[in-house]
């Protein structure tokens, strides 16, 4: 089945530095590339996604960029604020379908 | 945005037990998704249900089964409560329009004492 590998667990920056955070998945059929940011007792909320037929995504300070052939897509996040501390989370899609497997999560600490 | 409503938001139950919880959307979407999140991990996928059908499971025990009823309500019954079944469960529908975007309600919190 899907396996999603998510890296760094932490990962703490100064505010206005740029944080990534990667992911590999193993499923060459997944077409559907999600991330959620999910503040401390809240529910996991989209901040971007990516489609297999698409390279680069980008909203403002975030983007997401996905290489098909290696198998792995990357949060950028630029200018972060402290705000943006907080856990985020890739998916992949299980092959074509609605299904997401999620990665163990990066906690991301911006410091003031 | 999408309402999700789940219910309860906490409960303590011991072991051996059987629990329910309860999903609503505000937009009575025909496709509902539950999902398991234990402390400092992601979501694992349970299983997902298209017009109070089964569609796909995760790998979980038969004692997780689940319900979605005519108005597309949904329920997530366990039995046989385990320690290790103590985790923050997340139901969660399309966001609709096709892109593939799951709007997750604010989740149940169950622990199992």
């Amino acid at each position: 089945g899907e396996n999603v590998e998510q890296h760094p667990s932490t990962l703490s920056v100064q505010e206005g530095d740029s944080a990534v955070i990667k992911c590999t998945y193993s499923d060459s059929a997944s077409n559907y590339f999600p991330w959620y940011k999910q503040e401390l007792g809240k529910r996991p909320q989209l901040i971007i996604d990516i489609r297999s037929n698409v390279g680069e995504k980008k909203d403002q300070r975030i983007a997401v960029t996905l290489n098909k052939t290696a198998k792995h897509f990357s949060l950028h996040i630029t200018e972060t604020q402290p705000e943006d501390s907080a856990v985020y989370f890739c998916a992949a899609s299980l092959g074509g379908s609605e299904k997401l497997v999620f990665g163990k999560g990066t906690k991301l600490t911006v410091n003031p | 945005e999408t309402g999700v409503t789940q219910s309860p938001t906490h409960l303590i139950k011991t072991r051996g037990q059987q629990v329910t919880l309860r999903c609503s959307s505000q937009s009575g979407h025909n496709t509902v998704s539950w999902y398991q999140q234990a402390l400092g991990q992601g979501p694992q996928f349970i299983f997902q249900y298209y017009r109070e059908e089964e569609n796909g499971r995760g790998n979980f025990p038969p004692r997780f089964s689940g319900l979605q009823f005519p108005n597309y309500s949904s329920e997530l019954n366990v039995n046989a409560l385990e320690l290790d079944d103590s985790a923050l469960y997340l139901c969660a529908t399309p966001a609709g329009g096709n892109t593939g975007e799951l709007f997750f309600g604010e989740g149940s919190r169950l622990t199992v004492l």
